[in-house]
């Protein structure tokens, strides 16, 4: 099976921050890579499709990129509303295989 | 509006079955695969198993594989993961979601419960 390995598992942060959340993929996954949002007693919110497209309606201010088998998601300016848990996900090959999770906190 | 909507959890004893549900609406079903993914309290996101638009082909994350089986009805637009033999690490929030090909997991549910104790 493909691992995901997710880092950091949380993070502290601050309003107008620049944060980055980095999945490494164990084995090519090419560009099949989708990164979540998920808010606390919410079920998931796809925010990045294809490890760098952003689905209508997810604010600009989020980005996804890739660097060999690193994938990054960006969040840049963070308002409070972005205050919740990411997950990425590998689906180039089954099982599908999520990210352990970032859990991004206020300071 | 595209919706999907989860139904059929609860608390059961270990060893026992049951069935879920993901009713559709505002889209074509018979056109989607369906994916099933759950999570434990506290924990991350398992992707546990999808079928396709026809329902002809599954697919099973190895801790659910001859245990689940999942399957959809186009004509009811409504998918379901029939659960077997459970036991009380299964317990986890079920979430259905969809593929509209290209698009991967786009739009989810808004998940069930599902609780295995004695």
């Amino acid at each position: 099976d493909i691992q995901m390995t997710q880092s950091p598992s949380s993070m502290s942060v601050s309003l107008g921050d620049t944060v980055t959340i980095t999945c490494r993929a164990s084995q090519d996954v090419g560009i099949y890579v989708n990164w979540f949002q998920q808010k606390p007693g919410k079920s998931p919110r796809r925010i990045i499709s294809r490890a760098t497209k952003l689905p209508d309606g997810v604010p600009s201010r989020f980005s996804g990129s890739r660097s060999g088998s690193d994938y990054s998601l960006t969040i840049r300016s963070l308002e409070s509303e972005d205050v919740a848990d990411y997950h990425c996900l590998q689906y180039d090959e089954y099982p599908l295989t999520f990210g352990s999770g970032t859990k991004l906190e206020i300071k | 509006e595209v919706q999907l909507v989860e139904s059929g959890g609860g608390l059961v004893q270990p060893g026992r079955p049951l069935k879920l549900s993901c009713a559709a609406s505002g889209f074509t079903f018979n056109s989607t695969w369906l994916n099933w993914i759950r999570q434990a309290p506290g924990k991350g996101l398992e992707w546990i198993a999808l079928i396709n638009p026809d329902g002809s082909s599954m697919y099973y994350a190895d801790t659910v594989k001859g245990r689940f089986v999942v399957s959809k009805d186009n004509a009811k637009n409504t998918g379901y993961l029939q659960m077997n033999n459970l036991r009380s690490e299964d317990t986890a929030m079920y979430y259905c979601a969809r593929n509209y090909i290209p698009y991967v997991m786009d739009v989810w549910g808004q998940g069930t419960s599902v609780t295995v104790s004695s």
